[in-house]
């Protein structure tokens, strides 16, 4: 069964340094999406993307967060200038396009776990 | 925009008992309720979704209701198993859009 991959597992920064979370959605959706949890957190939505544009993005994710599909298959999400507060799993998640109205079903990855120091 | 309120935010069950986690939220333009598991360190997992045009859906022990009127849904998981314990997680969503999550119920089933 085809899953959403992200890489890396974990990652250890800096303060201020940049950070880039990758992440291969499953090859035939095409709604694209980055959430976060704080430890012992619920998850937050950060940001959608669809026809190579952000459809909708939280208050969370402001001018230090971009994401980019730079290619066919990968969708990334960069941080320019990493806080202590950002520290959190990341989780990249994929959706196809269901045949009707009602909402398709997203598939999450593993998650990014982002620690800064 | 939307908001989702879950309870009870812990649960311990006896193994063999029903579990229900009770969830509501605010947008009634929100079509989509999925149900995630997440074990600790780890994704959360779809155990289980809803769409507002059904009431009641079943997958051998789990089962979901929703009354839209209400603007509740809830989970139910009968015969609790050691390994349904995990953090229990209820969205909602509507059209193509974020998925909004609940605070989650940390679900103990004790052997």
């Amino acid at each position: 069964e085809p899953e959403v991959t992200q890489t890396p597992s974990h990652q250890v920064t800096q303060m201020g340094q940049e950070v880039i979370l990758r992440c291969v959605p499953i090859s035939n959706h095409l709604y694209f999406y980055w959430y976060r949890q704080i430890l012992g957190q619920k998850v937050e939505f950060l940001v959608s993307f669809y026809n190579n544009e952000i459809s909708e993005k939280s208050e969370i994710f402001d001018d230090q967060f971009s994401v980019e599909r730079p290619d066919g298959s990968n969708f990334t999400l960069k941080i320019r200038s990493t806080k202590l507060e950002d520290s959190a799993m990341y989780f990249c998640a994929s959706g196809e396009k269901a045949p009707d109205w009602i909402q398709e079903t997203q598939y999450f990855g593993p998650g990014t776990r982002l620690l800064v120091l | 925009g939307e908001n989702v309120e879950q309870h009870p935010s812990t649960l311990s069950v006896q193994e063999g008992d029903s579990a229900v986690i009770k969830c509501t939220y605010s947008d009634s333009a929100s079509n989509y309720f999925p149900w995630y598991k997440q074990e600790l360190g780890k994704r959360p997992q779809l155990i289980i979704d809803i769409r507002s045009n059904v009431g009641e859906k079943k997958d051998q022990r789990i089962a979901v209701t929703l009354n839209k009127t209400a603007k509740h849904f809830s989970l139910h998981i009968t015969e609790t198993q050691p390994e349904d314990s995990a953090v229990y997680f209820c969205a909602a969503a509507g059209g193509y859009q974020k998925v909004t999550f609940g605070t989650g119920t940390k679900l103990q089933v004790i052997p």
